[in-house]
């Protein structure tokens, strides 16, 4: 089976410019996640997405969004870009066993790098 | 939410050595996992342990869920072994937490 992937894998963007990133989960996965990542703050959840509905979110104010598509895509978008939004963004989708003994694997995508200038 | 903290936060072993990384969480977790993050930022799963003991070569990991706390046991690192160790956490269907993780070199 192919692995997460993630595009684009390396973006350069000015303050005030928006972007959209893509992940695609490994086939079957039904659930994605997005997070960032920075050297101060470490890895922060973003948003996890399971059969299109958005489950989870985190503490990022309304300028990052995302959305996933009925084959489990996802798209993450950030709009009026930051200098302080330059950072590895991962996506990662979840295979798991629903029934007891209860298995979850979090597989990550190589990420994309995002610099703000 | 679960706090997740790690330590220590950098270790340096000779090759062949081995080593204990420690993971403390706050609360009581139904989701425990390892990741390791190589250089080139792909962060791996290493094992998914909300308790007991798991093995895979030369790692293996222990959660005692009553003290809240899980260790990965690095046995005869290589440098291969270098790069970012996390664990993360979490409880019900809230997200996964993160630690901030222990930075491993491993020098030949």
């Amino acid at each position: 089976k192919a692995g997460v992937t993630q595009t684009p894998r390396y973006l350069i963007k000015t303050r005030g410019q928006q972007v959209t990133l893509s992940c695609s989960p490994i086939s079957g996965h039904r659930s994605v996640s997005w997070y960032q990542q920075t050297p101060g703050q470490g890895l922060q959840f973003l948003f996890e997405y399971f059969s299109e509905t958005q489950r989870n979110k985190g503490n990022f104010p309304g300028r990052f969004s995302g959305r996933q598509f009925s084959n489990s895509r996802s798209e993450m978008n950030v709009s009026t870009l930051e200098l302080g939004d330059s950072a590895l963004y991962l996506c990662a989708s979840r295979s798991g066993r629903a029934r007891y003994p209860y298995q979850e694997t979090q597989y990550f995508g190589p990420g994309t790098r995002l610099l703000v200038l | 939410g679960i706090q997740v903290e790690q330590s220590p936060p950098d270790l340096i072993l000779q090759e062949g050595a081995n080593s204990t990384l420690r993971c403390n969480f706050s609360d009581s977790v139904n989701n425990l996992q390892w990741f390791h993050q190589n250089p080139w930022g792909q962060l791996i799963n290493l094992f998914y342990i909300p308790s007991g003991t798991k093995q895979n070569g030369r790692l293996s990991a222990t959660t005692v869920a009553t003290e809240r706390y899980s260790l990965l046991y690095i046995s005869s690192s290589q440098t291969t072994d270098s790069g970012v160790y996390f664990c993360a956490a979490r409880s019900g269907n809230t997200p996964l937490v993160f630690g901030k993780g222990t930075r491993l070199s491993v020098i030949a």
